[in-house]
């Protein structure tokens, strides 16, 4: 069974850093781009970056550039996100997203398996 | 910041068909392919449709979806109790370094 699993999330205050992480099970992880999407509480999905199966091509939504940094490791099938400077904005569920399609270039938005979401809170 | 407009809610009594648009532009829904995305109360999304009009196995035939030039619909047959819900469409926007973009959501009642 493919499964993708969050951890990390927490309450942090403004300013400060913290790192999600991502395991996925059930598939070969290194053939699959790789998403975050995240969800404000009552408000809509928003992508906030996707990587590909090789980890050569990663993009960032603007909200997030420059302060974030994705990356995974193939080896032990975890994608990771690095937020720093964190803001109260960026208060949100964090859900890791495999794409359906497969390829080492590809990066995507057709996800067909979610983690349950870890909620990071940006907070004083 | 969603770049992909969708109506805010759509209803419908059972058995009925619901259409929910997705508005894009040229870089994103003109030159990629669409999803689309259901999210029941208090769970992750789940993905419905994928490549502008192909569906998962397990997803119900009852949904279908479209893509024209710049726009996407998605369609529900037979509408069902279960069937509440906020349903998101997705796609790939090439400006700029390329990225992610969803819709704006809509939350589908049953009435």
């Amino acid at each position: 069974e493919v499964q993708v699993l969050e951890s990390g999330g927490g309450l942090v205050q403004p300013g400060e850093s913290l790192r999600l992480s991502c395991v996925g099970s059930g598939f070969t992880f290194g053939s699959y781009a790789m998403s975050w999407v995240r969800q404000a509480p009552g408000k809509g999905l928003e992508w906030v970056s996707g990587l590909s199966g090789s980890g050569d091509f990663t993009h960032y939504a603007d909200s997030v550039k420059g302060r974030f940094t994705t990356y995974r490791d193939n080896s032990r099938s975890t994608l990771y996100l690095q937020m720093n400077t964190l803001r109260g904005d960026d208060t949100a569920v964090y859900f890791c997203a495999k794409t359906k399609s497969g390829g080492s270039f590809y990066v995507g938005t057709d996800f067909d398996n979610w983690g349950q979401g870890t909620l990071v809170t940006v907070s004083s | 910041q969603s770049v992909l407009t969708q109506p805010p809610s759509a209803s419908g009594p059972p058995g009925q068909r619901v259409i929910i648009s997705c508005s894009g532009s040229g870089s994103n829904i003109g030159k990629n392919t669409v999803s689309w995305f259901q999210q029941l109360p208090g769970a992750s999304p789940k993905l419905l449709i994928y490549k502008n009009n192909e569906r998962p196995s397990g997803v119900p035939d009852r949904f279908s979806a479209s893509k024209s030039g710049t726009s996407a619909s998605l369609a529900i047959s037979g509408l069902q109790s279960d069937d509440e819900a906020d349903y998101y469409c997705a796609s790939w926007d090439d400006s700029l370094d390329g990225q992610g973009v969803f819709g704006t959501g809509t939350k589908v009642t049953v009435l």
